[in-house]
């Protein structure tokens, strides 16, 4: 199974909503990620989970909260998002050994997330 | 600066080949890598090669690797309909906290027509 799957494909969301993002592999990695994409730009990584520890937080606002609960899954809670929040939402994962700077990421397909 | 430069748009007729440039500013870049992104899809790696390395093939797909004008390119031969999508290409930088994130260009748009 090389798969990484992703819940829900597409969401709505006032700003006054509290939803959250599902992520989930089996492939045995030990590093997931978020990444926020907007149309026609690169992924922009938002928080990296290494061994089920949040290692990287690129400054990411409150209003997004990660959730590592065990080593396949993933989460992010989104609570009072703004308009322009709406993106595709990405997450990956890959083997975390961190060797030589080969990490091969795997990446789901998505939530295409709007908020109005 | 790990800055990652792409050409936006490449548009191919079926059948020729493709040329896909990038090019990157941090010479301590260990690995580099091609993804592809199609419609409404997440990424998907295509290919990677070593900093030590100039040329990997694998099928179709060949990449070059110009380390001194810190250029690479990737080359699809036989370019198919099903080729169309977004090409990032990435390098792999280590930074001090010791992770090796990639970091992605802006994207290349691979249209090919019949």
């Amino acid at each position: 199974d090389t798969e990484v799957t992703q819940t829900p494909k597409h969401l709505v969301m006032g700003m006054t909503n509290k939803k959250s993002l599902k992520c989930e592999q089996h492939m045995g990695h030990r590093a997931m990620y978020w990444y926020k994409q907007k149309a026609k730009k690169p992924p922009e990584l938002m928080f990296v989970y290494s061994y089920e520890k949040l290692s990287i937080n690129e400054s990411v606002p409150s209003r997004f909260s990660p959730e590592c609960p065990n080593s396949s899954l993933l989460n992010l809670h989104l609570h009072a998002l703004q308009p322009e929040d709406s993106a595709l939402y990405l997450c990956a994962s890959s083997q975390g050994t961190w060797v030589r700077g080969n990490e091969k990421l795997f990446f789901g397909s998505g939530t295409q997330l709007s908020v109005l | 600066g790990e800055d990652v430069e792409q050409s936006l748009f490449l548009s191919v007729r079926e059948g020729d080949s493709s040329v896909i440039n990038c090019t990157y500013t941090d010479s301590s870049s260990t690995y580099l890598y091609w993804y592809k992104q199609e419609p409404g899809a997440g990424l998907q790696l295509l290919t990677y090669i070593f900093s030590n390395m100039d040329m990997k093939q694998d099928q179709r797909l060949t990449v070059l690797l110009n380390k001194k004008d810190k250029h690479l390119s990737l080359r699809i031969a036989d370019t198919q309909t099903g080729d169309s999508a977004i090409y990032f290409c990435a390098e792999s930088i280590e930074p001090s906290g010791g992770s090796y994130i990639p970091t992605f260009g802006r994207g290349t748009s691979l249209i090919v027509h019949p």
